[in-house]
């Protein structure tokens, strides 16, 4: 089993539309969450932290459910610059290292 | 600021040839990791320094890879007998030594290794 899985999609979903994504992680341990945004052809950039409550940072809400070992994000409202690679990041050890999905991929369509 | 810097952003060798790809990290960012990424995949981690010394190797995929960061800011990832299949997108990201739970990591733009 990956340490860290996702659906690579793509989720082609018109604008204005909710969309979700799950990410399930397999070392029990694992301490801190995140996810990452990537645009084709750049680098990941940090999109939010996920926190044992659940956070939400406008339109962009993530949640853990630790007992079953999954992370989500969810985001409202889409919009055509929100098409992107969402990567799920996990804390995989007792230090900064991380490890990363192989990522779910947005088309927000007209 | 600026950001993390990788050179060079582009690079195409021969196989059997060594290649050195460059990392500048964050001023002040003590945490620098090396990761690589395939097409369709996400990033694979490679090796982690805290500050000069490399405190978790264990992504590096055999001893043809290796990595300095000999004063503790610039580091230099070095591929010698270069693989086809070691063609991909080389990534570098920096972090403050982070508070528990506030690892952010700041990536560079990547360079991208094509081995002929």
């Amino acid at each position: 089993r990956k340490e860290v899985e996702q659906d690579p999609g793509p989720f082609n979903v018109p604008e204005g539309a909710t969309v979700a994504f799950n990410c399930t992680y397999s070392n029990s341990a694992s301490q801190s969450f995140f996810w990452y945004r990537q645009d084709c052809r750049k680098e990941p950039k940090l999109l939010m932290s996920v926190y044992s409550s659940g956070n939400e940072d406008g339109r962009f809400t993530a949640q853990l459910n630790r007992a079953s070992q999954y992370i989500s994000l969810l985001i409202r409202d889409s919009k055509l610059s929100d098409s992107a690679t969402y990567l799920c990041v996990v804390n995989s050890g007792g230090y900064q290292k991380v490890t990363f999905g192989t990522g779910t991929k947005l088309q927000v369509i007209p | 600021g600026a950001g993390v810097s990788q050179t060079p952003s582009n690079k195409v060798t021969e196989k059997g040839k060594y290649v050195e790809l460059r990392c500048d990290p964050i001023s002040g960012h003590t945490a620098l990791y090396w990761y690589r990424q395939s097409l369709g995949q996400g990033p694979e981690f490679l090796i982690y320094f805290q500050g000069t010394g490399a405190a978790d190797d264990s992504g590096l995929p055999n001893d043809r890879f290796f990595a300095v960061r000999p004063e503790g800011s610039v580091s230099t990832l070095k591929i010698q007998r270069t693989e086809r299949g070691d063609s991909a997108v080389y990534l570098c990201a920096s972090s403050l030594k982070a508070l528990a739970g506030t690892n952010e990591q700041f990536f560079g733009p990547g360079t991208r290794l094509t081995v002929l």
